[in-house]
């Protein structure tokens, strides 16, 4: 069974920093670009960006770019979705997703569970 | 940056009747090469992830219901439930994958029961 599976909710301060987690499983999980999803509570999908785990090449939203680091560790078929500095309008549940089959832009076939984040003081 | 604008915001449909949502991009998202619009649906459930129904603008995802069907062409994109079932209760989005970052999705259409 294709699958991505999600580390655990979490609980920060402001200016804590976080890594949360998104495991591949079921496909080969350099060959399909991984992807970010912010979702307010309440609110709609925002995109935040997209890994190939094959090379690591990365590309963000202007929204997020310089807010967030996506990365990737092919040899354990994760992807990662990190802060340095938290802040509370980061409190949010986060998906990750893969997107169908390269190349170039593609929709999300494949979406984790999410990861709700939390951030106050 | 390619935004799209869904509408309406939220609609209340009877069982078994049919369900219309529309979704408009600031440009087109027909690529010409290969007389594709590069435009997907996803169904999102209360408290659940979201799961893509269409992408292609009319190419039904493995498992989706041939209730659900996808239409239109360059900027705009319907997505119609033919005959609502209780099941169908969640927010839909739409999303173009033509060009980015971002792949913007639109701000979602909630369907309910009447």
């Amino acid at each position: 069974e294709v699958q991505l599976v999600q580390s655990g909710a979490e609980v920060k301060n402001p200016g804590e920093s976080l890594k949360i987690s998104c495991e591949g499983s079921g496909y080969r999980f350099t060959s399909h670009w991984i992807g970010w999803v912010r979702q307010i509570p309440g609110k709609g999908l925002e995109w935040m960006g997209i890994i190939y785990p094959g090379d690591s090449d990365t590309r963000y939203s202007p929204s997020f770019q310089g807010q967030v680091t996506i990365s990737a560790d092919k040899s354990i078929s994760t992807a990662y979705l990190q802060w340095s500095s938290l802040k509370a309008s980061d409190t949010a549940i986060y998906y990750c997703a893969r997107q169908l089959d390269p190349p170039g832009l593609r929709p999300f076939d494949i979406w984790g569970q999410g990861t709700m984040v939390t951030v106050s003081s | 940056d390619i935004v799209m604008t869904q509408s309406p915001d939220s609609l209340a449909v009877s069982l078994g009747e049919r369900a219309t949502i529309n979704c408009k991009s600031s440009q087109s998202i027909l690529y010409t090469s290969n007389n594709k619009n590069y435009l997907a649906w996803y169904q999102q459930k209360r408290g659940q992830p979201p799961k893509l129904l269409i992408y292609w603008a009319s190419t039904r995802e493995s498992g989706v219901p041939d209730r659900f069907s996808g239409s239109g062409s360059g900027t705009d994109f319907t997505l119609t439930i033919s005959s609502l079932q209780a099941e169908d209760v969640a927010v839909y989005y739409c999303q173009q994958y033509y060009s980015g970052p971002p792949c913007a999705f639109g701000q979602g259409t909630k369907v309910e029961i009447k």
